[in-house]
């Protein structure tokens, strides 16, 4: 079956420490995204790749690293420099960053909770 | 600056009504319009699009208008089911420009039996 993977589903995480959700898609798409959703306010982009090896920042990229080693993945990491990190984190893709495939495909998402 | 708008947090509508989820934006150069559905601890799935040129798209019992005078879209669910249950999401492109989806704050759709 083709489609993304992201992982874990809930994460519990102390203060000050970092954690890496991960993401992974078989369907050959060459554009990869975070998203966070917060109650109310939608969803806002957090990093996007178009291609492997090459990554931009979204509208809220602060206190967030990404990587793109390969076209398959694209795992997120929450620093301790982020100040409000609990939230529903969404990875989707598309077959390329373009107007015409503005459709994406989401993720099941990670649940991030601060202790 | 909140560039899609969706100002209805929630909707309540009974079975086999027409639901109408409404959504404004701000910026002109939005040209592509997406709609998404999400249900609870799943990742949003692709509903109905439509581009600038074209004021209506129709798919089965999903149908999205656009005008591009007042800013608006609306979809329309008709008639409406129990699995429509959901939150929807609007989404706009600039297909000349950053090329990246703006969402809207997303509506609750509740469709009562």
């Amino acid at each position: 079956d083709g489609g993304i993977t992201q992982s874990p589903k809930y994460l519990f995480r102390k203060e000050g420490q970092n954690v890496t959700l991960s993401c992974e898609q078989n369907l050959n798409h060459d554009a990869m995204y975070w998203y966070r959703q917060d109650p109310g306010q939608g969803l806002r982009l957090i990093y996007y790749s178009q291609i492997v090896n090459d990554f931009q920042k979204g509208d809220i990229a602060e206190g967030y690293s990404v990587s793109r080693e390969k076209k398959e993945s694209f795992p997120l990491t929450v620093t301790s420099a982020q100040k409000n990190p609990t939230a529903f984190y969404l990875c989707a893709s598309s077959l390329r960053l373009g107007w015409n495939t503005g459709e994406l495909f989401f993720g099941e998402g990670s649940r991030l909770t601060v202790l | 600056d909140q560039q899609v708008k969706q100002n209805s947090p929630s909707l309540s509508v009974q079975e086999g009504r027409i639901s109408i989820l409404n959504c404004d934006y701000t910026n002109s150069m939005f040209d592509y319009f997406l709609w998404y559905k999400k249900y609870p601890a799943e990742g949003p799935t692709f509903l109905i699009s439509i581009s600038s040129i074209k004021d209506k798209n129709e798919d089965g019992r999903f149908t999205v208008f656009l005008n591009k005078s007042a800013k608006h879209l609306s979809l329309h669910i008709v008639p409406s089911q129990p699995g429509d249950s959901a939150v929807y999401f609007c989404a706009a492109c600039e297909t000349q420009g950053a090329q990246k989806l703006v969402f809207g704050q997303g509506t609750r759709l509740t469709i009562n039996p």
